[in-house]
C-alpha cells in the first residue's frame, strides 16, 4: 500500500530533550515536506526537500532541523524542544514537487512540557 | 513571500444547500492552487486543484474557480451532504519555488 509513515504518532516530552520524528514513504517520491498544524493558523511549512541531500526552509523553520540522506526518509529533528513547539506535525510527499498532489502521513501530536 | 487568506473560518449550511469558501493570494506568480479536506482526526487529502492556465475545474459536486486578475480562487460544493463536514484548506505555490503556503482553514458543518 502506498503510504507515508510517521513515528511516533503521539509524544509527550520535556523542554530541552532532543527528539526526532521519523517520516518514510514507499512511493519513490522526489519531494518531501514537513508541516505543523495549530488552531487558527492552518498548516505551515517547516522544511521541504526536492531530492536527496537537497533541503530548504519553509515558513517556520526556527527550532527544527531536517536531513534527506535517503530518498524514502525525511526525519524532523527538534534539538532542544520548547513548549511553543507543541503542535500536530504532518509529513507529506509528492512525486516531483510541491505543485503536485501531496500524500500526507497520519500526523504526530507532540506535547512539550 | 506568499500570503494566503481564507474566508470564512467557519461555515454552517443546511444539507442540500451549496457552500462557498474563498481564498486570496498575494503573489501574482503563484500558478498552482490545491484544496485539501481534513476530516476530524484525519490527515489532509487533496479534493481538487487548479492551475493558472484554467479558470474553472469541476469534479462532480465540487468546483474551483480562479480569478488571476483579482488573485482569488474559490471552492464550491453543491448539494452538500453530511460527509462534507470537515476542515477545508486552500493553498498556493509557484511551480518551481516549492514553498507551499496554506490558508488558515474553514470548518464546514453540514446541518441535517
Amino acid at each position: 500500500e502506498a503510504q507515508v509513515t510517521q513515528n511516533p504518532r503521539y509524544l509527550i516530552t520535556v523542554t530541552g530533550k532532543k527528539l526526532t520524528v521519523t517520516c518514510s514513504q514507499n512511493m519513490n517520491h522526489e519531494y518531501m515536506s514537513w508541516y505543523r498544524q495549530d488552531p487558527g493558523l492552518g498548516l505551515r511549512q517547516i522544511y521541504y526537500s526536492m531530492n536527496v541531500e537537497v533541503t530548504d526552509k519553509g515558513d517556520v523553520p526556527e527550532g527544527y532541523k531536517v536531513s534527506r540522506k535517503e530518498k524514502r526518509n525525511f526525519p524532523l529533528i527538534l534539538e532542544s524542544p520548547s513548549p511553543n513547539q507543541t503542535s500536530l506535525y504532518f509529513c507529506a510527499s509528492s512525486y516531483s514537487s510541491g505543485a503536485n498532489v501531496l500524500t500526507f502521513g497520519a500526523g504526530s501530536r507532540l506535547t512539550v512540557l | 513571500g506568499e500570503n494566503v487568506e481564507q474566508h470564512p473560518s467557519t461555515l454552517s449550511v443546511q444539507e442540500g444547500d451549496s457552500a462557498v469558501i474563498k481564498c486570496t493570494y498575494s503573489d501574482s506568480a503563484s500558478n498552482y492552487f490545491p484544496w485539501y479536506k481534513q476530516e476530524l482526526g484525519k490527515r489532509p487529502q487533496l479534493i481538487i486543484d487548479i492551475r493558472s492556465n484554467v479558470g474553472e475545474k469541476k469534479d462532480q459536486r465540487i468546483a474551483v474557480t480562479l480569478n488571476k486578475t483579482a488573485k482569488h480562487f474559490s471552492l464550491h460544493i453543491t448539494e452538500t451532504q453530511p460527509e462534507d463536514s470537515a476542515v477545508y484548506f486552500c493553498a498556493a505555490i509557484i511551480f518551481g519555488n516549492e514553498k507551499l503556503t496554506f490558508g488558515t482553514g474553514t470548518r464546514l458543518t453540514i446541518i441535517p
